[in-house]
């Protein structure tokens, strides 16, 4: 069964450092998102991307943060300065199309400590 | 905004016994339901999806869940679990033809053999 591919697995950062988690969605799929799980609380969604655009984004998602396809099969969330609150499970998902009709595939996440 | 009420942080169950987790979410307009499993050191599954048509959905290792439009619920059920469901479960929702799902907080379930 096709899988999404996240790296690392776990990655801790000083604050104030840029971090890049890295995720290989599944080929054929056009929409990628990221969300993200403090512990403890609930999975929030950050950001969709369609096109070579992002489609949406939450509240959470500030200047900050930035995505990117760069090459055709990897999909990029970038913190440009990380803060402690940062902390959390990163999770990126992809889909055929519509998530109401096809539903996401999700990769197993980047634990993300910042000290 | 949506939002997704799951009511048992934490059950714990021992095998063989009857499941029902419940679920309630709150957006005035037509939405696309889910459950999604996550077990320990593995990512998130769905586990079964309402997008139309019956409200009784069926899912994957025996799992299913109904949707009560009336009481913006859709509860998960498993007539009788096993040891291998112990698993994190959340609820999330969609607005229809939506692309951003919405999470419940999730419930822990642990079945004792």
């Amino acid at each position: 069964e096709p899988e999404v591919t996240q790296t690392p697995s776990h990655q801790v950062t000083q604050m104030g450092q840029e971090v890049i988690l890295r995720c290989v969605p599944i080929s054929n799929h056009l929409y990628f998102y990221w969300y993200r799980q403090i512990l403890g609380q609930k999975v929030e969604f950050l950001v969709s991307f369609y096109n070579n655009e992002i489609s949406e984004k939450s509240e959470i998602f500030d200047d900050q943060f930035s995505v990117e396809r760069p090459d055709g099969s990897n999909f990029t969330l970038k913190i440009r300065s990380t803060k402690l609150e940062d902390s959390a499970m990163y999770f990126c998902a992809s889909s055929l199309g519509r998530v109401a009709l096809y539903g996401y595939t999700f990769g197993s996440g980047t634990r993300l400590t910042v000290v | 905004a949506q939002s997704v009420s799951q009511h048992n942080h934490h059950v714990i169950l021992s095998e063989a016994a009857s499941l029902e987790l419940g679920c309630n979410y709150s957006y005035g307009g037509t939405v696309n339901l889910f459950w999604y499993v996550q077990y320990p050191g593995q990512h998130l599954q769905l586990l079964l999806k309402y997008f139309s048509g019956d409200p009784l959905v069926k899912g994957i290792k025996g799992f299913e869940a109904e949707f009560i439009k009336s009481k913006f619920s859709f509860n998960l059920r498993k007539p009788s679990v096993q040891w291998s469901d112990t698993a994190e479960y959340f609820c999330a929702v969609t607005r229809e033809y939506g692309n951003k799902l919405v999470f419940g907080a999730g419930t822990i379930l642990r079945v004792k053999s």
